[in-house]
């Protein structure tokens, strides 16, 4: 168990649909990053925020948004859904008390199926 | 941060060690060598990290050559349960800020009785 969680761990909606992905960090972690993963592709970094501010922005759609609220969650938006948004989408926290953000620790994913 | 450059699959028999190779020539001296792994729709399970010197913990060892171009990645008594890809990721470890980690294509380990 990493001590990260994501809600839901599975979805399944229609294409046009918007739907929320939540991430708990773990306890103290100020670093929480959202990746994505395709069938059988790697893992793309979406978006990164340290303490409530975005600090790093990688392949994230314009329908796509994030945010990091100040108990520290996270919450990722997708809308106007398409199928090829159908993925694994994951969580990763890291920082704690000192900021280092060399070890992520990553949740179980919400699987994400858009029909 | 530098590129890495792994097998993209290597096999071992269940009870052996499993001597995963990552090249990264191009490290700088601030850069940390950091490996993860992804049994399959699993979340990434950070690994091991070290700077120059071999590191070792509950799950694996980490030797990296004196020149920092590459490093291995050893699982010393591989099981079935050890069956993932494996990813070897270089980059600056820093406090107080951040800045994304890039995983490449790694090197699927399939371990076999």
């Amino acid at each position: 168990d990493s001590g990260v969680t994501q809600t839901p761990k599975h979805l399944i909606t229609a294409t046009g649909q918007r739907v929320t992905l939540r991430c708990s960090p773990r306890s103290g972690d100020l670093s929480v990053y959202w990746y994505q993963q395709s069938l059988d592709q790697g893992l793309q970094f979406l978006i990164q925020y340290y303490n409530g501010e975005e600090r790093a922005k990688g392949n994230i759609l314009e329908r796509f948004s994030a945010q990091q609220f100040p108990d520290l969650h996270s919450e990722l938006n997708l809308s106007s859904l398409e199928l090829g948004d159908s993925a694994l989408y994951f969580c990763a926290s890291t920082g704690g008390d000192r900021g280092y953000t060399g070890e992520l620790f990553f949740g179980e994913g919400s699987r994400l199926t858009v029909l | 941060d530098a590129k890495t450059t792994q097998p993209p699959s290597m096999d071992c028999a269940e009870g052996r060690a499993a001597n995963l190779p990552c090249n990264h020539s191009t490290i700088s001296g601030n850069e940390y060598v950091y490996w993860y792994r992804q049994i399959h729709s699993q979340g990434p399970q950070y690994i091991i990290h070290g700077l120059k010197n071999n590191e070792t913990n509950e799950m694996a060892s980490l030797i990296i050559t004196e020149d920092r171009k590459s490093s291995t990645l050893i699982l010393p008594h591989a099981t079935l349960r050890d069956t993932a890809v494996y990813y070897c990721i270089v980059r600056v470890r820093e406090a107080g800020t951040a800045s994304k980690l890039t995983f490449g294509t790694g090197t699927r380990l399939q371990v076999t009785l």
